[in-house]
């Protein structure tokens, strides 16, 4: 069973600085995707950044990031310049390309510092 | 753009009362997806649908069913409410599987 894990429930990060969150997971499968999705205080989930297994390069996003670290099944969120409208939960999220069941970490509470 | 509706937004239930959480996309979108997310937790899958006529179970199926009638709604049932099954629900959809559009949640209660 593929699973997903995410050590640090909560981080804190001044404003205009670099955070970065991080990702693990399990799986025996070869081609999947890896995402981050952030649910801020509205509760709306909302796409941040999309990895496909089977890509050397790390996906970037304007100020999002990642470091895709294949073969340790590592998958960490870098935000720089972090700004006020950051302040959210952050879930780590896993799908095989045939399975429908996206797996999700328990996510961590970012705050961002004035 | 609506995306993907749901409703109601909020809910309040007595334990053994039945609901029906509605959502609809107007995407045309094949996959449809239901899943809860607990406090504190990230979210886990219900129910999903690849198409109209088709729906599988995911990780916690037990005490909901679903139906996919049309490609646009995919309403999710509770029969008999347990306090277990105090949530917010939220239901997605997506057009190959890979990235989904999630609708804005329903908090649901069971007292």
């Amino acid at each position: 069973a593929q699973t997903v894990t995410q050590s640090q429930p909560e981080m804190s990060v001044q404003e205009a600085e670099t955070v970065t969150l991080s990702c693990t997971y399990d799986t025996s499968e070869n081609n999947y995707y890896l995402f981050w999705y952030k649910q801020p205080p509205s509760r709306q989930m909302i796409l941040v950044i999309r990895q496909e297994a089977y890509k050397q390069q790390n996906a970037t996003e304007n100020r999002f990031s990642v470091n895709f670290q294949k073969a340790a099944k590592s998958f960490s969120l870098k935000i720089s310049d972090s700004q006020l409208g950051d302040t959210a939960m952050y879930f780590c999220a896993f799908m095989t390309y045939n399975n429908n069941d996206m797996r999700f970490g328990a996510g961590t509470r970012l705050t961002v510092k004035p | 753009n609506a995306g993907v509706t749901q409703t109601p937004k909020f809910r309040i239930l007595k334990i053994g009362q039945s609901m029906t959480l509605q959502c609809t996309q107007d995407m045309n979108h094949n996959y449809m997806y239901w899943y809860r997310q607990d406090p504190g937790m990230g979210l886990k899958l219900i129910y999903y649908s690849v198409g109209a006529g088709i729906t599988d179970k995911g990780e916690v199926p037990n005490g909901y069913n679903v139906s996919r009638s049309t490609t646009e709604d995919f309403p999710l049932r509770l029969e008999l409410a347990a306090p277990s099954q105090t949530s917010v629900y939220f239901c997605a959809s997506s057009y190959r599987g890979e990235k989904l559009f999630f609708g804005s949640g329903t908090q649901l209660s069971v007292l």
